[in-house]
């Protein structure tokens, strides 16, 4: 049974960085894809990036593009999203998810972690 | 970018009616790489549907997906009391880049 545990909930001033941590369990880490979505307060949700552990490679939504780094651990089965800049509109759950296959849903997610940036 | 226009933005039912959400894509999705999900309050989003028409793993018969092209519908045939809550429609044929509709709320009459 696949299992996406993330790291927990983080404060932030504005200006500064946060990243967060996905660990993977079970399947083949890096048989897979990892995609972080966030979901603002009472909205809906919204796709970031995805990075494909075996490869190394990367992708990014154009509106965070420059602004969000995903990384992924091979060694441990962890993912990381890092965002910098941060401003009060990125106050949000942020989720990490699986995709197994290209094309594929998002079949296993994380619990999600709440960032809230404040000064 | 794939737009996916959800309605209606609301949805209130009594439990044992039928509910039919419907998800319109600004152009034509891929293969029908249309999945739906469902989210409760707290909760991280749960895979419902794929590939328009496909229950994922564990979800109950009530729960079907059916469209092509640019217009996709979810039907529960009959709500049960754990069916309240918010349903999303994502495209992912446009992969890595994938996009989510704004969701409806299915809520008790």
């Amino acid at each position: 049974q696949v299992q996406l545990v993330q790291s927990g909930a983080e404060v932030k001033k504005p200006g500064s960085s946060v990243k967060v941590s996905c660990k993977a369990s079970g399947g083949t880490f890096s048989s897979y894809a990892i995609s972080w979505v966030r979901q603002a307060p009472g909205q809906g949700l919204e796709w970031m990036g995805r990075i494909i552990p075996i490869l190394g490679i990367a992708n990014y939504a154009q509106k965070f593009q420059g602004r969000v780094t995903i990384t992924a651990d091979k060694s441990t089965s962890t993912a990381y999203m890092e965002l910098s800049s941060l401003r009060s509109e990125d106050t949000a759950v942020y989720y990490c998810a699986r995709q197994y296959g290209d094309p594929a849903p998002f079949d296993y997610w994380g619990q999600g972690t709440l960032v809230t940036v404040s000064s | 970018e794939i737009v996916l226009t959800q309605s209606p933005g609301t949805l209130s039912l009594s439990p044992g009616e039928r509910a039919t959400l419907s998800c319109r894509a600004s152009q034509s999705v891929s293969s029908s790489y249309l999945a739906w999900y469902q989210q409760k309050p707290g909760q991280a989003p749960r895979l419902l549907i794929y590939g328009a028409s496909s229950r994922a793993t564990g979800i109950p018969d009530r729960f079907s997906g059916s469209g092509s092209g640019t217009d996709f519908t979810l039907t529960i045939s009959r709500l049960e009391p754990e069916d309240f809550a918010v349903y999303y429609c994502q495209q992912y044929g446009s992969s890595p880049h994938v996009t989510f509709g704004q969701g409806t709320k299915v809520e008790i009459k």
